[in-house]
């Protein structure tokens, strides 16, 4: 069925970087912009950026330019968010969403699970 | 950057009963207009697209309506698997999402 799939928790400590992975299967990768989302304890859902797995297009939210990379491997079929500089207040879920193609931008019809990132020292 | 408020912020109902969120965008977004519904724990789930477009698998209860700068979405009878948080995102210009309803239990 069609699924992204995203790694495991992580801890990490203030300063350091994360690296979360988004595996898709069940579509054609290349046909779907992904897009991440955060969202911290208790809140809401924060846009960070998206990723064109076809041709490495990317759009970053203002708010995390220059802390904030993403790729992706198309032998994988895996898209990747990298955040450096961690602080405390990054602790959050993470969540990876594909992107619908019934208009040329559209809503993101499919999510993973989240993971979990905490920053502690 | 496009601002999405959403009211109220919280919303108590029981089962039922009609209940209505509204979006409102800071400028015209036509009907760029996505409503999501996410669980404690969970990831969002996408109940409507463009506005009033229902996705596929979500019940005819929901509906989603308006165009420009104001948003709807209503529940016809709400069901106990219903009572969620509920968020609108914009997707005009960027992606910005709404504060969140949270829909709990009178």
């Amino acid at each position: 069925q069609v699924q992204v799939v995203q790694s495991g928790a992580e801890v990490k400590t203030p300063g350091a970087s994360v690296k979360v992975s988004c595996k898709a299967s069940g579509y054609t990768f290349t046909r779907h912009y992904v897009h991440w989302v955060r969202q911290a304890p208790g809140q809401g859902l924060e846009w960070m950026g998206m990723i064109n797995p076809s041709d490495g297009y990317r759009v970053y939210a203002q708010k995390f330019q220059g802390r904030v990379t993403m790729t992706w491997d198309t032998s994988a079929s895996t898209v990747y968010l990298e955040l450096s500089r961690l602080r405390y207040d990054d602790s959050a879920v993470f969540f990876c969403a594909r992107e619908g193609i019934h208009d040329s931008d559209d809503a993101f019809d499919i999510w993973g699970q989240g993971t979990m990132v905490t920053v502690s020292s | 950057d496009i601002q999405m408020t959403q009211s109220p912020s919280t919303l108590s109902a029981s089962v039922g009963d009609r209940v209505t969120i509204t979006c409102r965008a800071s400028q015209s977004i036509n009907i760029w207009l996505a409503w999501y519904q996410q669980k404690p724990g969970k990831a969002p789930k996408l109940l409507i697209y463009r506005a009033s477009a229902l996705q596929s698998g979500v019940p005819s209860r929901f509906s989603g309506s308006g165009s420009g700068t104001e948003f709807t979405l209503t529940i016809s009878s709400l069901q106990p698997d219903d009572f969620a948080t509920y968020y609108c995102q914009q997707y005009k210009s960027s992606r910005t999402f709404g504060q969140g309803t949270k829909v709990e239990i009178k």
